[in-house]
């Protein structure tokens, strides 16, 4: 079955300066990929995704890329600020399995 | 408007007692998922509503978990003499759309219920 690897687990940045985080996963079947924001005592939220037809999508400071080929994708958050800290979720799905498998988390921290 | 909605927030459980979790989701939303967070790491799917039919329960860890959905809204996650591993936050998502997980759109996800067994 799918297996998602997320790194690193743990991400601590400077405001104002870029956070990258990186996702691996094994079947070469999967073609939707979403990150997911969780804030503590919250549920997880959407915050970008992308599909296996397209290799970047952006949102204002957030972009996502995707390289099928060696079957990793990552999240850049560019400009970071205080509201970014929070624990980061990548997924991946078959467009024929709605099950989304899911990274272990990033927790991202941005210093004053 | 009224996001998903879980009761209780939090719920501690002695060895061997019954839980009932409950998940009121987006009004209109179709499909509805649960969800097992372990401390530390991604959510690990349970269970999929389609309306009032669970479509796939092929991620219930045993028989002692058990969901329904009898009227196509509210959906209720029982878990029948618990044990320490089921100790976790158990989320609900809903999503508007039906179909494969290109076609859910977003999913919505409620605050969870933190279970503890003791």
């Amino acid at each position: 079955g799918e297996n998602v690897e997320q790194h690193p687990s743990t991400l601590s940045v400077q405001e104002g300066d870029s956070a990258v985080i990186k996702c691996t996963y094994s079947d070469s079947a999967s073609n939707y990929f979403p990150w997911y924001k969780q804030e503590l005592g919250k549920g997880p939220q959407l915050i970008i995704d992308i599909r296996s037809n397209v290799g970047e999508k952006k949102d204002q400071r957030i972009a996502v890329t995707l390289n099928k080929t060696a079957k990793h994708f990552s999240l850049h958050i560019t400009e970071t600020q205080p509201e970014d800290s929070a624990v980061y979720f990548c997924a991946a799905s078959r467009n024929s399995n709605y099950q989304l498998i899911w990274g272990a988390g990033t927790k991202l921290i941005i210093k004053p | 408007g009224a996001g998903v909605s879980q009761s209780p927030r939090y719920k501690v459980a002695k060895r061997g007692q019954d839980v009932a979790l409950r998940c009121d989701p987006i009004s209109g939303h179709v499909s509805l998922f649960w969800y097992q967070q372990a401390l530390g790491q991604g959510p690990e799917f349970l269970t999929y509503f389609q309306n009032e039919a669970q479509l796939d329960k092929s991620g219930l860890p045993s028989d002692r978990f058990f969901a329904e959905r009898p009227e196509g809204s509210v959906s209720t996650l029982k878990i029948q003499r618990t044990q320490q591993e089921d100790s976790a936050v158990y989320l609900c998502a809903s999503s508007s759309r039906l179909g494969t997980a290109g076609g859910f759109g977003e999913q919505y996800f409620g605050p969870g219920t933190r279970l503890t067994v003791t």
